[in-house]
């Protein structure tokens, strides 16, 4: 079956650092990619998302492609926030079981310290 | 303004009991969806429906029933709560069952069943 596959957390920066959240994925058909994010007390947002092989997905700074070659779509961020401290989800929807089911990596909890 | 909405925000109560959460929408999507996280962050989908049919149900125990009087509202009723219930609710929406469509979450009910 589908499956994500996050780095583990809890991932504490300093402001300014760099960010990179791993996530790779195994899927039947051909997936479409997301990164959520939940700010505390809050439900997930959509942050982005890529829905083919190459895509590159941006928003409010942070970045992801969409590697088919190693299954994979790591989360970066050239320079983090305070404010970006949340739990942050990949997430795949596969064309094959469509309906608009998500599965979802495990979350990676980030803390950003000022 | 609030497009995914759900109440209550907090539910304590004890095993045995039943208990409803509500949900709406304001953003005319076809798609409603309730999704399970647990303690540890872990988001499972429970249900799907689209245009007041489910179209998803995730091997979920059959004390948990979702009713969706129209297609902006997707209720979920539980009997016979048990501790292992004890979690956050999340209701979603999405503007129709396609893969890509992203999700739009609600901010969640927190149950705690004593």
């Amino acid at each position: 079956g589908d499956s994500v596959t996050q780095m583990e957390g809890p991932v504490t920066l300093s402001e300014e650092a760099f960010l990179t959240i791993n996530c790779t994925y195994t899927a039947t058909g051909y997936p479409s990619l997301f990164w959520y994010v939940q700010y505390p007390g809050e439900g997930l947002q959509l942050l982005l998302k890529a829905t083919k092989a190459d895509d590159k997905g941006s928003n409010k700074g942070f970045e992801a492609t969409y590697r088919k070659e190693t299954t994979s779509f790591h989360l970066e961020k050239g320079s983090v926030q305070v404010s970006d401290s949340a739990v942050y989800f990949c997430a795949l929807s596969d064309s094959g079981t469509s309906y608009g089911k998500l599965t979802f990596g495990q979350g990676t909890i980030l803390t950003v310290h000022p | 303004d609030t497009a995914v909405s759900q109440t209550p925000k907090y539910l304590v109560t004890q095993m045995g009991n039943d208990k409803s959460i509500k949900c709406e929408q304001n953003l005319g999507h076809d798609t409603m969806y309730w999704y399970k996280q647990d303690s540890k962050k872990f988001l499972k989908i429970m249900f799907s429906y689209n245009n007041k049919e489910l179209i998803i149900n995730e091997t979920v125990p059959n004390r948990f029933s979702p009713k969706s009087p129209d297609k902006a509202h997707l209720n979920l009723h539980i009997n016979s709560l048990e501790l292992g219930d004890s979690a956050v609710y999340f209701c979603a929406s999405s503007q129709d069952e396609g893969s890509n469509s992203p999700l739009h979450f609600g901010n969640g009910t927190r149950l705690t069943v004593t």
